[in-house]
């Protein structure tokens, strides 16, 4: 069974500043994937990042960028001149690898980041 | 590319009553999931399929939910009789391979009162 934490339930930056969410799992797999979505208050889950366990480089999407541990089991994930668009919950989300078809997502309780303006 | 479409996007019912959500997936997407949504405990996952085929209904909260996949581009989430606890959001969201990602629809809000 995989599990996810993440240990901020709230954050809050001042609009382009840099800012950082937390999330550590565990895994027994050796085989797996991480991601980060993002749930705005219209509720959609938007994928933005994600990482593939057996890549070493950290997955870049435009200001959207991870820092993985793998010995750590930590997935945090760094975004850039936060923008007001940015305000939503960020859940960090695991699943295990497998041969064919998807295996489901284990997600964290969420961190509902909050931009001042 | 539609996404992934759920219907109803809001439902009110009683208790006692049944209830039916649907889900169409991405065409092309091998893999349905069913998850629910609740303050208390967060995103769960409730069922999935891959290939039409149920392969983890762990999730199943109680045999008054089932889900059905008839085919490749329709599933189900019924849960007979509803009960107030029941109230969440429900997504569905589907996925050729997990390592590319998973996309969610838009949720269904269920109220039982």
């Amino acid at each position: 069974a995989q599990t996810v934490t993440q240990s901020q339930p709230e954050m809050s930056v001042q609009e382009a500043e840099t800012v950082t969410l937390s999330c550590t799992y565990d895994t027994s797999e050796s085989d797996y994937y991480l991601f980060w979505y993002k749930q705005p208050p219209s509720r959609q889950m938007i994928l933005v990042i994600r990482q593939e366990a057996y890549k070493q480089q950290n997955a870049t999407e435009n200001r959207f960028s991870v820092n993985f541990q793998k010995a750590a089991k930590s997935f945090s994930l760094k975004i850039s001149d936060s923008q007001l668009g940015d305000a939503a919950m960020y859940f960090c989300a695991s699943c295990r690898g497998s041969g064919g078809g998807a295996d489901g997502l284990t997600f964290g309780k969420g961190t509902h980041l909050i931009i001042q303006p | 590319d539609a996404g992934v479409i759920q219907s109803p996007r809001h439902e009110v019912t009683e208790m006692g009553q049944e209830v039916t959500l649907r889900c169409k997936p991405i065409s092309g997407h091998n893999s349905l999931f069913w998850y629910r949504q609740t303050m208390m405990r967060g995103l769960e996952l409730l069922i999935y399929f891959n290939n039409n085929v149920p392969i983890d209904d762990s999730g199943m909260p109680e045999d008054r939910f089932s889900a059905k996949m008839p085919n490749a581009s329709f599933s189900t989430l019924k849960i007979q009789p509803s009960e107030p606890r029941d109230s969440a959001v429900y997504f569905c969201a589907s996925s050729l391979t997990g390592a590319y990602g998973y996309t969610f629809g838009s949720g269904t809000r269920l109220t039982v009162v």
